[in-house]
C-alpha cells in the first residue's frame, strides 16, 4: 500500500541531544515537508522540499536541520538548538503543484523531551 | 508570504445543527484551497479543495467556495453529526510555489 510512514510515534530524549525523526513515502511524490503542531497554533511549517536535493525554510525553521538525499526520504535532525522542541511533528508529502495536488500525511511523532 | 486565518474554536455544537467555520487567505498568483481534518491522535486527511475561483469543494456534507472577491473559503455542513468532532484546517498552497500553510485550526464539538 502506498503511504506515508513516520517513525517512531513516540519518541523521548533528554534536553541537549539531538534526535532524528524518520519520513518515508512510496508514493513517488517530489515534494515533502516537515509540520510543528503544538495546542492552540495549528501547523507551523517547519521545512518543505520541492526536489531531491533541494530544501527551503519554512517559518519555524531556527533549530531544525533536513536532508533530502532520496525522493523517499525526509528525515528531520531537532538540534539542541530548538528552544522548545517538545511538540507534535507531521510529515506531508504531494505530487508537484499544477492543478493543486493535495498533501498526504503520516501519523505523526510525538517527541518529549526530559 | 502566505497566510490563513480561521476562525477560532472551539465550535460547540448540537446534533443536526448548521457549521460555519470562516477562512480567508493571503497569497500571491492563483493558490488553491483546501480544509483538512485531524481527529485525535492522528495526522491529518483531506476533507475537500478547490482550485480556482468560484470553484466549489464538496465531501461527506461539507462545503466549502473559494471567494477570490473576499479571499474566502468557509466550510459549512447543513447538519453536523456527533462523527463530525474533530479539528478543522484550512490552507493554502502558493500559485507559484509548492509551499503549503496551515491556518490555526478550529475544533468542533458535537453534542447528541
Amino acid at each position: 500500500d502506498g503511504g506515508i510512514t513516520q517513525s517512531p510515534k513516540y519518541l523521548f530524549r533528554k534536553e541537549g541531544q539531538n534526535v532524528t525523526l524518520s519520513c518515508e513515502q512510496n508514493l513517488n511524490h517530489d515534494a515533502m515537508y516537515w509540520y510543528r503542531q503544538d495546542p492552540g497554533q495549528g501547523l507551523r511549517l517547519i521545512y518543505y522540499s520541492q526536489i531531491v536535493n533541494d530544501f527551503q525554510k519554512g517559518d519555524i525553521a531556527e533549530g531544525y536541520s533536513v536532508s533530502r538525499e532520496k525522493k523517499e526520504s525526509f528525515p528531520l535532525t531537532v538540534t539542541s538548538a530548538q528552544k522548545n522542541p517538545t511538540a507534535f511533528y507531521l510529515c506531508a508529502s504531494s505530487p508537484p503543484g499544477q492543478g493543486g495536488p493535495e498533501a498526504f500525511f503520516g501519523q505523526g511523532t510525538r517527541l518529549t523531551v526530559v | 508570504g502566505d497566510s490563513v486565518t480561521q476562525m477560532e474554536g472551539p465550535v460547540t455544537l448540537s446534533e443536526e445543527a448548521f457549521l460555519t467555520i470562516n477562512c480567508t487567505y493571503t497569497a500571491t498568483g492563483y493558490p488553491s484551497l483546501f480544509w483538512y481534518v485531524q481527529y485525535p491522535g492522528e495526522g491529518l486527511q483531506l476533507l475537500l479543495k478547490a482550485t480556482k475561483a468560484d470553484d466549489k469543494g464538496s465531501n461527506k456534507g461539507f462545503e466549502a467556495t473559494y471567494r477570490k472577491e473576499t479571499t474566502s473559503f468557509h466550510l459549512e455542513k447543513g447538519s453536523v453529526q456527533v462523527s463530525d468532532s474533530a479539528v478543522y484546517f484550512c490552507a493554502v498552497r502558493g500559485g507559484n510555489t509548492d509551499k503549503l500553510i496551515f491556518g490555526t485550526g478550529t475544533r468542533l464539538q458535537v453534542f447528541p
